[in-house]
């Protein structure tokens, strides 16, 4: 009964490489998000979605391109990947875009750019 | 330009003492202020948040003060926990954009020893 749930956990991967991480939430909410939380533990937002609609784009380079197919699922997908996105991704979703809605996070992947 | 900063970076608490966690912000345009506890490995979860018509809000032993002109609240762990170790962020939320927007603080990671 995992509300938001991500693959793969782990990612170790080379420079240069192309790579996805899913998301998908079963809480029936209209907006997703994704979050890269830093070596220093420093969550910021990267993206928004609405009901499969970009709301947020938080200046992150355009290597990073998130798609949402439907309203339950947010996958981000990175190109040429560089030492500097090694991270913990964390997807989450809330019930709309009210300021006072609670975001639930998912688990992270752990990226690991070598 | 860090608009919730928040202090101490770390942490040390005997069981049975009380945690104080402070956060302050710069922008006023912030309509909501949660506070997320995340423990190792997992994603953040929120454990409680207050509006910024509130001067405080209690959930059990975590009390949430909050002084709007001073633009700056705390979290209050009472009778603190080995279980309550976790790393917690306290954050603020506005509408940017039509979306959401979730800025959190640099993390307090907190140890209650026996």
């Amino acid at each position: 009964d995992t509300a938001v749930s991500q693959t793969p956990k782990y990612l170790v991967t080379q420079m240069g490489n192309d790579k996805s991480i899913k998301c998908e939430q079963n809480l029936g909410h209209d907006t997703m998000y994704w979050y890269k939380q830093d070596s220093k533990k420093f969550l910021k937002i990267m993206f928004s979605y609405n009901n499969k609609e970009l709301i947020i784009n938080e200046t992150v380079p355009n290597r990073f391109s998130p798609k949402s197919p439907d309203k339950a699922h947010l996958n981000l997908h990175i190109n040429s990947l560089e030492l500097g996105d090694s991270a913990v991704y964390f997807c989450a979703s809330s019930q709309g875009l009210a300021v006072r809605n609670t975001q639930y996070f998912g688990p992270g992947t752990r990226l690991t750019v070598l | 330009q860090q608009q919730v900063k928040q202090s101490p970076q770390s942490l040390i608490v005997q069981k049975g003492g009380i945690s104080i966690i402070n956060c302050a912000y710069e922008n006023t345009a912030f309509d909501y202020f949660p506070w997320y506890q995340q423990f190792p490995g997992k994603g953040p979860a929120l454990l409680i948040a207050i509006r910024p018509d509130v001067s405080e809000k209690k959930e059990g032993r975590f009390t949430i003060s909050f002084n709007k002109s001073a633009k700056q609240f705390s979290l209050h762990i009472m009778d603190s926990q080995p279980g309550d170790s976790a790393t917690y962020f306290c954050a603020a939320s506005r509408l940017t954009g039509g979306g959401n927007k979730l800025t959190f603080g640099t993390g307090t990671q907190l140890k209650v020893e026996l």
